[in-house]
Order: structure tokens, then sequence, then C-alpha cells
């Protein structure tokens, strides 16, 4: 069974600040996708990494696949209060981590 | 486009229940899926269907069914409702099962 982990599970910080979540797999994946969920609504697409090393950037996002394909990490650099919300990351056959739930604080 | 849309938005129920939440896309998605969010466990699959006329189990299938006649419907039926099947429901839509699209998604409260 494939299974992701993702931590930290909660994130508070200070605007301006940077951060990393990360999602760990013993499992390859094809694939990794990244979506951003807000309070009250359903999960929105960021981002999809392919290939293993892969670096993807979405303004001060910044997301990487794992040389092996088993991992993969999102960085936001200076953290906005528009970043909160929870952060989740799927793969495989439709399978999502935990998420990450963050807050950022004028 | 509207994209995803599930309703109803809110529902109570009340244990014994049943009921049929539902979910329509206008992408021509082959893929739907319906999910469940819990506090600190992510999204769970419920149940999937890669297109008309086949389905399949995800990881807590039990207590719920689904059809899919069309390509543009998924429902999802409690049969019997419990109080463990508070949660809110969403349901996607996608190309493969990659890059999915969601619905608002559906708030249960089971009593």
């Amino acid at each position: 069974t494939q299974l992701l982990e993702q931590s930290p599970q909660f994130l508070s910080i200070q605007e301006g600040e940077n951060l990393t979540v990360y999602c760990n797999s013993s499992s390859v994946f094809s694939s990794l996708q990244w979506y951003r969920q807000e309070p009250g609504e359903g999960p929105v697409l960021l981002v999809t990494v392919v290939t293993g090393g892969e670096v993807k950037k979405l303004k001060r996002l910044t997301f990487q696949f794992g040389d092996a394909r088993k991992d993969s990490s999102l960085h936001i650099t200076a953290a906005q209060p528009g970043d909160t919300g929870l952060y989740l990351c799927a793969g495989g056959k439709l399978i999502f981590g935990q998420g990450t739930e963050l807050s950022v604080k004028p | 486009n509207a994209g995803v849309t599930q309703t109803p938005k809110f529902q109570v129920l009340k244990t014994g229940q049943s009921m049929t939440l539902q979910c329509a896309q206008d992408m021509n998605h082959e893929y739907m899926s319906w999910y469940r969010q819990d506090p600190g466990m992510g999204l769970r699959l419920i149940h999937y269907s890669v297109g008309a006329g086949i389905t399949d189990q995800g990881e807590v299938p039990n207590g719920y069914n689904v059809s899919r006649s069309t390509t543009e419907d998924f429902p999802l039926r409690l049969l019997s409702a419990a109080p463990s099947q508070t949660s809110v429901y969403f349901c996607a839509s996608s190309v493969s099962s990659y890059e999915q699209y969601f619905g608002p998604g559906t708030r249960l409260t089971v009593t």
C-alpha cells in the first residue's frame, strides 16, 4: 500500500518568514501533486512534479521532487497571510497525505 | 464551465437515514472520485470511477455505494447513515488519476 506522510502537520509563522513542507513515502511515485485548500473550499491543484530531481517554481513557492521519486518538498519564501491554508501532497492511485496546516500571521 | 458541482452544500441526517450526494462535472473527464475529509486525516478515497459504467472501491468504501451511468454524474449513496460518517465529502474529476479538479464539498452531520 502506498502511503504519503507530510510534515509538519501544523505550522504557524510570522509574515516574511520562510518555510518548508515535506511529503515522504517509502514507495516510488511516477508523479506527485501539491494542492492548497482554503477553509470551506475544495483543494486546488498547485503543481505536478514528474521527473526525479525536478524543481518547479510558482512565484514564491518552490516545489522539488526527490531524485528517487519517493519524496517532495514545498518551500515558501517570505510567507504572506494569503498563503494560509492546508497544503496537501498527492500521488499514485488517488492517494493524499494528511496535510500541513499553515497559518501566516501578519 | 461550471467545473465540478456538488449538492447539497450542507446536510443533517439522523442515524439510519439514507441519502444521495450529487456530483456533476462538465469537463468531459473520464476519472471521477469521492473523498471524505476528517480533521488531521487529509483526504481518504471512498470510491472512484475510470469511466461510465466502471467503478471501484477506495480506502474507506464501507457504508457507501456509487454508480456511474453517464460521464457527467457520479452520485454517492449513504445506505444507512451512522455518526461515523459525519464528515466533509469532496467529489473530484480528472483526465487521468492525476491533477484532479475538486467540487466545493458537502458538509454532512449524522446525529
